[in-house]
């Protein structure tokens, strides 16, 4: 079984919906949570981080991480088609330099 | 403030043969990790390097080996390549010390062996 589990999508959804992408993890020694956004033939970009536990937002995107559940989301309101692209979780205990990733859910926003 | 840039954008090779790829750590950045991204799959951690020492290693074996540089850019070499190492190879940048949810990655090397 893998550290980390991404739900696999793909997702498809219309302009304006709200997004909901979600992964599980085993190791609770994991303090850095992070979202990447992957478009096709790129590189992966930061899009969000929680330290630890909570919630954080960023105009329409809202991170959330439960430790005792060992689940993290990541919430997109007012979904645009600029967002379609593959979403990635990926989480550390030690710099994110080392991190362990989900294995993306591809997201594809309707106009 | 420059990106993290990787060379060849693309390469193809035989199975048995053996491939560099280059990284240029983004201006400032003294950390380099290396990934391995497997169509429709995640990138797995393959090594780091920090002052051009090996810093923490994935699940790879030493056929896949790196060497960071003065000027804190980085190569992979992987020897005997096999089918299954065909993938997109990522490297990211970061600053030791520095916040530890942050690297920027490059757009990647798109390596095919057949």
């Amino acid at each position: 079984q893998k550290e980390v589990e991404q739900d696999p999508g793909p997702l498809s959804v219309p302009e304006g919906a709200i997004v909901s992408l979600n992964c599980t993890y085993s190791n609770s020694a994991f303090q850095y949570f992070m979202w990447y956004r992957q478009y096709s033939r790129k590189g992966p970009e930061l899009l969000m981080y929680t330290y630890s536990s909570g919630n954080k937002e960023d105009g329409r995107f809202t991170a959330q991480v439960d430790k005792s559940s060992k689940y993290i989301s990541l919430f997109i309101r007012d979904s645009q088609p600029s967002d379609s692209a593959t979403y990635l979780c990926a989480m550390s205990y030690t710099n994110a330099g080392k991190s362990t990733f989900g294995d993306g859910t591809t997201l594809t926003v309707k106009p | 403030e420059t990106g993290v840039t990787q060379s060849p954008t693309h390469l193809i090779k035989t199975r048995g043969q053996q491939v560099t790829l280059r990284c240029s750590s983004q201006s400032g950045h003294n950390t380099v990790s290396w990934y391995q991204q497997a169509l429709g799959q995640g990138p797995q951690f393959i090594f780091q390097y920090y002052r051009e020492e090996e810093n923490g290693r994935g699940n790879f074996p030493p056929r896949f080996s790196g060497l960071q540089f003065p000027n804190y850019s980085s190569e992979l070499n992987v020897n005997a390549l096999e089918l299954d190492d065909s993938a997109l190879y990522l490297c990211a940048s970061s600053l030791a010390g520095g916040p530890g949810y942050e690297q920027y990655f490059g757009p990647g090397t798109r390596l095919t062996v057949t």
